[in-house]
């Protein structure tokens, strides 16, 4: 068990174009979720995903923000057209029924948009 | 929607001395209750949990007790160390049984401790 891995660990882009993370939960973990955290906030949630589902999205996930799990494993967060308000902590959790869905946080990707 | 309030940060204590940060909740149903940790460059860890009502939540020495009356989660430790410098987020879900159990933070209480 290694924990929940997310990748890049900080990316800077220029204003106006494509970002895309990715998210490795704990293996068999069958749940999915994505939060952004801001300087000095606490994280809020984005998307959640059981298996390839993704079955709830947040008000805060516009239309330039997509997320895909696409075998049930690893999970994609895209970002078009990114802007300087996207700057943040994007963080990535797992959980399983067998720990009664205890999430476990990967240690997030922060996005510095210039 | 369901809310968590933290007490304002940054608290700045003694090695030893008592800690307390102050969490309390809003909730239409029957949240579970969490303590989480984030250490400097690392992800958020999960410190103690409670899920119903007086149900008592104790790791590393911390402790929190559920308190439905005052809608309250407080974090506790008797004896602080240096090494508990950290931020601490309070958070809530909606309970095992419904929905995405989606985790509601608090704003986080950054705790230095000075040796």
């Amino acid at each position: 068990d290694t924990g929940v891995s997310q990748n890049p660990r900080h990316k800077i882009t220029k204003r106006g174009q494509n970002v895309t993370f990715r998210c490795d939960p704990i293996s068999e973990h069958n749940r999915l979720y994505w939060y952004r955290q801001t300087l000095g906030q606490g994280p809020e949630f984005l998307t959640y995903f059981q298996n390839e589902a993704q079955l709830e999205k947040s008000r805060l996930l516009s239309d330039r923000f997509s997320a895909e799990r696409p075998k049930g494993s690893f999970s994609t967060l895209e970002i078009q057209r990114t802007e300087q308000g996207d700057s943040a902590m994007y963080l990535c959790a797992s959980s399983s029924p067998r720990g009664r869905y205890e999430q476990y946080f990967g240690p997030g990707t922060r996005l510095t948009v210039t | 929607g369901d809310s968590v309030t933290q007490m304002e940060g940054p608290v700045t204590l003694s090695e030893e001395a008592f800690l307390t940060i102050n969490c309390t909740y809003t909730a239409t149903g029957y949240p579970s209750l969490f303590w989480y940790v984030q250490y400097p460059g690392e992800g958020l860890q999960l410190l103690l949990k409670a899920t119903k009502a007086d149900d008592k939540g104790s790791n590393k020495g911390f402790e929190a007790t559920y308190r439905k009356e005052t809608t309250s989660f407080h974090l506790e430790k008797g004896s602080v160390q240096v090494s508990d410098s950290a931020v601490y987020f309070c958070a809530l879900n909606e309970g095992i049984i419904q929905g995405a159990q989606k985790l509601v933070f608090g704003q986080g209480t950054r705790l230095t401790i000075n040796p």
